[in-house]
């Protein structure tokens, strides 16, 4: 069964960094979706995309954030300056937001 | 705004008991709901999912969801719990604007004793 994968799992960087987080969609879907669960909340909104770009976002999603589909296959999400608070679990999900990802875990020290 | 509502932040049943996960969701139109689970440290599994139709829907491992219009409620159901059912289960709708965004419910901790 086609599965959606996120690299890397965990992802541990610096107050101020920039990283980048990576998923895969399911091959056929054409929506694409980031979402995030802050430990111990409720899993979050992030961003919808479709047909190479924003269709949707959320008040989290600011200036910081990016989303890109530089190929056929990945779907990136961009934070640029990371923020303490921007520790969570990031998950990719495809296919109107049904299909999910495993997550990468962001910690921010 | 759509809205979900998991009043039980945590549960504790007996393996071989019955289980109900309530969820109750604000939404004007007719809602598209789904019932995901989350075992620690791990992603998102869909359980099952309601757009139309029947309105008791069945779904994988067992369990099975009734969407209620009258009650704003898609409560989630399973008749024997297995202690592999510990986890964290939560009731989502699609919100507005066509984008099949999720909003998610706090979620619901299940404990099983043995």
């Amino acid at each position: 069964e086609p599965e959606v994968t996120q690299t890397p799992s965990h992802q541990v960087t610096q107050m101020g960094q920039e990283v980048i987080l990576r998923c895969v969609p399911i091959s056929n879907h054409l929506y694409f979706y980031w979402y995030r669960q802050i430990l111990g909340q409720k899993v979050e909104f992030l961003v919808s995309f479709y047909n190479n770009e924003i269709s949707e976002k959320s008040e989290i999603f600011d200036d910081q954030f990016s989303v890109e589909r530089p190929d056929g296959s990945n779907f990136t999400l961009k934070i640029r300056s990371t923020k303490l608070e921007d520790s969570a679990m990031y998950f990719c999900a495809s296919g109107e937001g049904q299909y999910f990802g495993p997550g990468t875990r962001l910690t921010v020290t | 705004a759509q809205s979900v509502t998991q009043p039980d932040i945590h549960i504790t049943v007996s393996e071989g008991a019955s289980l109900e996960l309530r969820c109750n969701y604000s939404y004007g139109a007719t809602p598209y709901l789904f019932w995901y689970v989350q075992s620690p440290g791990q992603g998102l599994q869909l359980l099952l999912k309601y757009f139309s139709g029947d309105t008791l829907v069945q779904g994988i491992k067992g369990f099975e969801a009734e969407f209620k219009r009258s009650q704003s409620s898609f409560n989630l159901r399973k008749p024997s719990v297995h202690w592999s059912d510990a986890a964290e289960y939560f009731c989502a709708v699609y919100g507005s604007g066509n984008t099949g965004k999720l909003i998610f419910g706090q979620g619901t901790t299940l404990q099983v004793k043995p």
